[in-house]
């Protein structure tokens, strides 16, 4: 166990909707990642927080949105859905962002868009 | 340019054997770090093990190594005894130190690796 926890585990839902995933660090880590996992594209950067202000962005899109809240933990919005955002959508978490920094991941949400 | 190249989609391996997952990396950075993680078909991302480019030895965490060979720009991940858990995906990602960077994770396509009882 990592000692991030993510949810939902799982979410089905339908083209157009809105969806909010939820990321809870582990004790003491101020840096929150987001990555998108999906079978084409690989793993891909999205955003990442540190202590509640927006850090880096990588190939985030504009449907896409994020936060970190003053209790550190992280929300990802995903907003008009496509087919194709069905993915693994991972959190992960480290101390301070730092190079050496090792970012330890939650179990993911597996995002199915039908 | 590919900055992290894992070049074995797959590989099947014999229980109890040591198996070695290339990876090569592009920087032109001196200051870098190299990550290796484990996905079993479960799905979850699990950190195994760290290198930094100024570390003098290897790294080594339980039955994991990493054969750093820095002139080379690789650093290959070495399973010592391997077990039938340790079937997964591997993914090979460095960190630059470039200020521009902001310090991402860069990642390779990572390796299959399924061991055969």
């Amino acid at each position: 166990d990592s000692g991030v926890t993510q949810t939902p585990k799982h979410l089905i839902t339908a083209t157009g909707q809105r969806v909010t995933l939820r990321c809870s660090p582990r004790s003491g880590d101020l840096s929150v990642y987001w990555y998108q996992q999906s079978l084409d594209q690989g793993l891909q950067f999205l955003i990442q927080y540190y202590n509640g202000e927006e850090r880096a962005k990588g190939n985030i899109l504009e449907r896409f949105s994020a936060q970190q809240f003053p209790d550190l933990h992280s929300e990802l919005n995903l907003s008009s859905l496509e087919l194709g955002d069905s993915a693994l959508y991972f959190c992960a978490s480290s101390v301070s962002g730092g190079l050496v920094d090792i970012q330890y991941f939650g179990a993911g949400t597996r995002l199915s868009v039908l | 340019a590919q900055k992290i190249t894992q070049t074995q989609p797959g590989m099947f391996v014999q229980e109890k054997e040591a198996v070695t997952l290339d990876c090569t990396y592009d920087t032109s950075d001196q200051s870098y770090g190299l990550f290796w993680y484990k996905q079993p078909s479960s799905g979850e991302m699990i950190f195994l093990i760290y290198q930094g480019s100024y570390d003098e030895q290897n790294a080594t965490e339980g039955r994991y190594s990493l054969n750093f060979q820095k002139a080379r720009k690789s650093a290959n991940l070495v399973i010592s005894a391997s077990q039938l858990g340790d079937s997964a995906m591997y993914f090979c990602a460095m960190r630059e130190g470039l200020m521009d960077s902001n310090y991402q994770l860069i990642w390779g396509a990572g390796t299959k690796l399924i061991i055969k009882p």
